[in-house]
């Protein structure tokens, strides 16, 4: 099955600074790449998601590349403000073409940023 | 945006009891759900999948006697932990696939329900 690795487990940055997350796949049938916010105690919510047909993706301060030949996606998050302080998640879906298939989640990056 | 409202946000059950747990897709048809759990500082992990009308399926590892899923309609998926122990401890959380047009779109998970077997 899919495996999803993500780096680093621990991110600390100051306020305005840039942070990013990097994460690697293991399946080339992967075509589905969304990132979750996590804060202590809620399920998680999607930040941005990008599809294998796409290598880059923008909202805001928040991007998206996806490199389908090395098999990594990395999420950046510019002008960080505390309030980005939580744990991101990445997560990958293989597509089995029989329908919806579940994600395969990376073990989650603590962001914290240092006011 | 699409909703997935969850019940309950916390339970506390004793040993041996059973807690069933609710996952309502409000504005949309939820043709899949998928049911994870996650242990403190961990990762979320897929139990299994269920589509509607459908049996679940389980993902290696996941006794279906013990978390029993209905998916019985396309806005309602229940999942129950029967004879919870205190190892059943954990966070659990919904997630609804919809279908539109033919083609699967996001996916939207609920708020989450804190499990704890006493």
């Amino acid at each position: 099955g899919e495996n999803v690795e993500q780096h680093p487990s621990t991110l600390s940055v100051q306020e305005g600074d840039s942070a990013v997350i990097k994460c690697t796949y293991s399946d080339s049938a992967s075509n589905y790449f969304p990132w979750y916010k996590q804060e202590l105690g809620k399920g998680p919510q999607l930040i941005i998601d990008i599809r294998s047909n796409v290598g880059e993706k923008k909202d805001q301060r928040i991007a998206v590349t996806l490199n389908k030949t090395a098999k990594h996606f990395s999420l950046h998050i510019t002008e960080t403000q505390p309030e980005d302080s939580a744990v991101y998640f990445c997560a990958a879906r293989f597509d089995s073409g029989g329908g919806a298939d579940g994600l395969t989640f990376g073990k989650g990056t603590h962001l914290i940023i240092q006011p | 945006g699409a909703v997935v409202s969850q019940h309950p946000s916390r339970v506390i059950c004793k040993s041996g009891t059973s807690v069933k747990i609710e996952c309502r897709s409000l504005d949309f048809q939820a043709t899949t759900m998928f049911w994870y759990r996650q242990f403190p500082k961990q990762s979320l992990m897929l139990m299994a999948t269920s589509n509607e009308g459908s049996k679940a399926t389980y993902e290696q590892g996941v006794e279906k006697d013990k978390f029993l899923i209905n998916h019985a309609s396309l806005t309602l998926s229940t999942l129950t932990v029967t004879s919870a122990h205190p190892e059943d401890s954990s966070f659990y959380i919904c997630s609804a696939n919809g279908r539109t047009g033919g083609h699967y779109g996001g996916y939207t998970f609920g708020s989450g329900t804190r499990l704890t077997v006493v």
